[in-house]
């Protein structure tokens, strides 16, 4: 059975604190992305990454860093974390296969912030 | 990447033929179209892949015209545990790299089925 797993299902956080969000696949994906979830604006792309080492901003990367040093882990880092960054955080991983487009996602992180 | 336009919500009543259309004029040669269901509180799963013309499963079938400007997505006899958001995602699959393996969600569309 597939598993994307991330290391929180919630966290709360200070204004100003260094916060890690880990996420694990167990499916030796090259791909990873991580997004944000937040009420009527869908799914946003934070960061992706598709391979190790390797990565590229999303949508919405502002106040946020990933880092991909192995290949079944890719960590999410809110460097000062600030109120706005409050939301559901939803990783997933994907293979790189060219006819495939399947995506496998956890089961989230909901971040807050005060 | 080619933007895709949804209906924000539909509803529908049990055992009834549900069809979510979903307009990508911009999609190009090499994407395909892919639907995922989120429930609450949960990650997105995916339902169904195509490329052209007619794909189903055991879930849903997708209908894409030739053109394949636009697609939908069939969910046959709908019961209360089919409410959840659908989302329609164009884009390359897997086999690129960079840019080619972004994988990029709209708004969705959400789906309430009553008794």
């Amino acid at each position: 059975d597939v598993k994307v797993t991330q290391s929180s299902r919630y966290l709360v956080k200070r204004t100003g604190e260094k916060v890690f969000l880990e996420c694990v696949q167990d499916m030796d994906h090259e791909n990873m992305f991580w997004y944000r979830q937040d009420p009527g604006l869908g799914l946003r792309l934070i960061y992706f990454s598709y391979d190790v080492k390797m990565k590229e901003k999303g949508d919405i990367p502002e106040g946020y860093s990933v880092s991909r040093e192995k290949k079944e882990r890719f960590s999410l880092i809110l460097e000062s974390a600030s109120t706005n960054q409050t939301s559901m955080y939803l990783c997933a991983s994907r293979d790189r296969d060219s006819l495939n487009t399947e995506a496998f996602f956890g089961q989230g992180t909901r971040l807050t912030v005060v | 990447l080619a933007k895709t336009t949804q209906p924000i919500s539909m509803d529908s009543y049990e055992g009834q033929e549900v069809n979510i259309t979903c307009s990508h004029n911009n999609i190009a040669t090499n994407d395909y179209i892919t639907w995922y269901q989120q429930f609450p509180s949960q990650g997105p799963r995916f339902i169904i892949q195509g490329y052209k013309t007619k794909v189903t499963n055991e879930v849903a079938s997708l209908f894409i015209p030739a053109d394949r400007k636009s697609s939908t997505l069939s969910l046959p006899r709908v019961s209360l545990s089919d409410t959840a958001v659908y989302y329609c995602l164009v884009g390359a699959a897997g086999g690129l790299t960079g840019g080619g393996n972004k994988l990029t969600f709209g708004t969705g569309t959400q789906l309430k089925v009553e008794l």
